[in-house]
């Protein structure tokens, strides 16, 4: 069974401009989450989609915005660039929404703006 | 609201020395707990979990952690470490409440794992 795939893996913005990530879970599972990781301030959620819907939503501004396509797949996008938003984005996928299921993570896609 | 802390941010030990990692939990019901850990440039991978039951769990990698409600803790130990288990772990919560304020993972700061050969 294929595990979460998130392209690109590694790219480089400067800032004002926007970028998107894509991630597709692993087949069967409905649930995305988006997870944001820098060195000061860990892992920090940024959303989840469960079936196109975004169920919960974390505290980052509106600049960042996510989607998930009928087939599960899942992009998130972050506009007018800023330097700290360079990190490891990170995509989950589970079985189960919310907060009660296994996250099943991909590898990352590690943004550098400058 | 949910939150985890791990008070080690990094711990060094030696190739076939015990492991310990800790992690306490703030939650406001029963909790879901969940050690993952991370290799450089790696994503994370799970290692064990807890739900119910039996408190001590089994994982992964030979690893293992308690839970002890009365602490809010859910340690991580390993008998002997390998060198190849350096890397970064997590413990994170989450639960079967499907309220907004607990209806995500919360993971922990992160302890960083050296092993020294």
């Amino acid at each position: 069974k294929a595990g979460v795939t998130q392209t690109p893996r590694y790219l480089i913005k400067t800032r004002g401009q926007q970028v998107t990530l894509s991630c597709s879970p692993i087949s069967g599972h409905r649930s995305v989450s988006w997870y944001q990781q820098t060195p000061g301030q860990g892992l920090q959620f940024l959303f989840e989609y469960f079936s196109e819907t975004q169920r919960n939503k974390g505290n980052f501004p509106g600049r960042f915005s996510g989607r998930q396509f009928s087939n599960s797949r899942s992009e998130m996008n972050v506009s007018t660039l800023e330097l700290g938003d360079s990190a490891l984005y990170l995509c989950a996928s589970s079985l189960q929404v919310g907060a009660s299921g296994e996250l099943f993570f991909g590898e990352g896609s590690r943004l550098t703006v400058l | 609201a949910q939150s985890v802390t791990q008070p080690d941010i990094h711990i060094t030990v030696s190739e076939g020395a015990s492991l310990e990692l800790r992690c306490n939990y703030s939650y406001g019901a029963t909790p879901y707990l969940f050690w993952y850990v991370q290799s450089p440039g790696q994503g994370l991978q799970l290692l064990l979990k807890y739900f119910s039951g039996d408190t001590l769990v089994q994982g992964i990698k030979g690893f293992e952690a308690e839970f002890k409600r009365s602490q809010s803790s859910f340690n991580l130990r390993k008998p002997s470490v390998h060198w190849s288990d350096a890397a970064e772990y997590f413990c994170a919560v989450g639960g079967p409440k499907l309220k907004t304020s607990y209806d995500k993972v919360i993971f922990g700061p992160g302890t960083s794992l050296s092993v020294i050969p």
